[in-house]
């Protein structure tokens, strides 16, 4: 499996739940950042977490980090219908060439 | 804010043809990077360069070349296109200050090689 898959693959929710995406990794990290991408569009970067961090807010998203577990997840509360969308996790990796590496994202679609 | 240019949304070639794709970024980062992005597969990285006249494989560089001779901007090169270069191009760029590493995209260049 890659570095940052993401979990589940697709994600379908009525306008005002919320969403939860998970990712998780294998290597060292430096931090997590998670991205969205409308769609045929470019990436957007939406909020960044430390390695040393544990949670991260930024208006309606929340992230969580686990090293120990490999894993964060993506919560956006209070769903929109703009916010559908595919969003996709990326660990910038420190052992080696340190770089971002994108895992294969999460399709989400809000319905009204 | 910080905006990366490409130039074009939508290309059409041939195989065999040459093809170019050019980024521009406006903020003065020193970090651009090249993906390719395909259903299944994610973003993969072609090439990136930290600096002018530096450059640095990625995961996937063959039947690629890139070029950076000035610090806001940087080339893709087909050599010789192929069928299986159809794909989503994205460019990118980042700036080493204050340690940050998060990733400014451009819009994408959808390449069909015909």
């Amino acid at each position: 499996s890659q570095q940052g898959e993401e979990d589940p693959q697709a994600l379908s929710i009525q306008e005002g739940e919320n969403a939860t995406m998970n990712c998780s990794y294998k290597t060292s990290i430096n931090n997590l950042q998670w991205y969205r991408q409308n769609s045929g569009r470019g990436l957007v970067h939406l909020i960044l977490i430390r390695s040393n961090e544990r949670e991260k807010h930024s208006g309606r998203l929340r992230v969580t980090l686990d090293t120990s577990k490999k894993s964060s997840s993506l919560l956006i509360t209070a769903s929109r219908a703009a916010d559908t969308a595919s969003y996709f996790c990326a660990t910038f990796i420190i052992q080696g060439a340190q770089k971002l590496v994108f895992g294969q994202g999460t399709r989400l679609t809000i319905n009204p | 804010d910080v905006k990366v240019t490409q130039s074009s949304r939508y290309l059409v070639k041939r195989t065999g043809e040459k093809v170019f794709l050019e980024c521009v970024q406006d903020m003065d980062h020193e970090n651009m990077f090249w993906y390719r992005q395909d259903p299944g597969l994610g973003l993969r990285l072609i090439y990136f360069s930290y600096d002018v006249k530096m450059k640095e494989k990625g995961d996937i560089p063959e039947g690629y070349s890139v070029s950076r001779e000035k610090k806001e901007r940087f080339s893709l090169i087909l050599e010789s296109a192929s069928t299986n270069q159809t794909s989503m191009y994205l460019c990118a760029s980042s700036s080493v200050k204050g340690g940050y590493k998060e990733q400014y995209f451009g819009p994408g260049t959808r390449l069909t090689v015909t």
